[in-house]
């Protein structure tokens, strides 16, 4: 059974704070992490997918880290603005995992005006 | 683009009973995998359909089946309902069957059981 923690589950934050959270996963057999944003009454929208060690990727003030040999992913966003609220899923895949993605609980992010 | 779209956007059904819910992907997407997602749980996946082949299926019972049509199209099906099939299920499409590319999630059908 594959699991995949995300770290904390709910967060507050100011407007204008930075934050991360943190995305455990199996470091074994790694073939890809995604990330997702989830606003509420809308679909979850891919933010990254990372597939290579020592990855970085970023969009606009989001950014992520991946760690395949640790088996963890990095989310940060700098200088939050309420429209960052939002759930926060990163998801794992690899090889003979019969195609699916395995998602963690997520991060409930709240930005506060 | 239209998107993923999923009909119906919300169901109400009784114990027993049988549903079928639908999805069509982004144009050129050959790939739908199902997702059923309970409060406070991530998505758990059920299935993933590419080419209209199954390609995958999650740990959920044989009551819940799916198919893709040749315009790769999916519906997803479950019989006699239970309350704990109550939840929200998500369709996502991708270019292709392997996770190296981001998936579409469409907005989702919340299915309740009375």
């Amino acid at each position: 059974i594959l699991n995949v923690e995300q770290s904390p589950q709910s967060l507050h934050v100011q407007e204008g704070d930075s934050t991360n959270f943190t995305c455990s996963f199996p470091s074994s057999n790694f073939y890809a992490l995604h990330w997702y944003r989830w606003e509420t009454a809308k679909s979850p929208e891919a933010l990254f997918v990372m597939t290579l060690n020592g990855d970085e990727k970023k969009k606009g003030r989001i950014s992520a880290t991946l760690n395949t040999k640790e088996g963890y992913s990095y989310l940060y966003i700098k200088g939050s603005q309420p429209e960052d609220s939002a759930t926060y899923l990163c998801a794992f895949y690899h090889p003979g995992s019969n195609y699916k993605l395995t998602f963690g609980k997520g991060t409930l992010l709240t930005v506060n005006p | 683009d239209a998107g993923v779209t999923q009909s119906p956007t919300h169901l109400i059904k009784t114990r027993g009973q049988h549903v079928t819910l639908r999805c069509s992907p982004i144009s050129g997407h050959k790939s739908v995998s199902w997702y059923q997602q309970v409060l406070g749980q991530g998505p758990q996946f059920i299935f993933q359909y590419y080419e209209k082949e199954e390609r995958g299926r999650g740990n959920f019972p044989d009551r819940f089946s799916a198919r893709q049509f040749p315009n790769y199209s999916s519906e997803l099906n479950v019989n006699a309902l239970l309350l704990g099939d109550s939840a929200l299920y998500l369709c996502a499409s991708s270019l292709e069957d392997r996770s190296g590319y981001g998936y579409t999630f469409g907005s989702g059908t919340r299915l309740t059981v009375v």
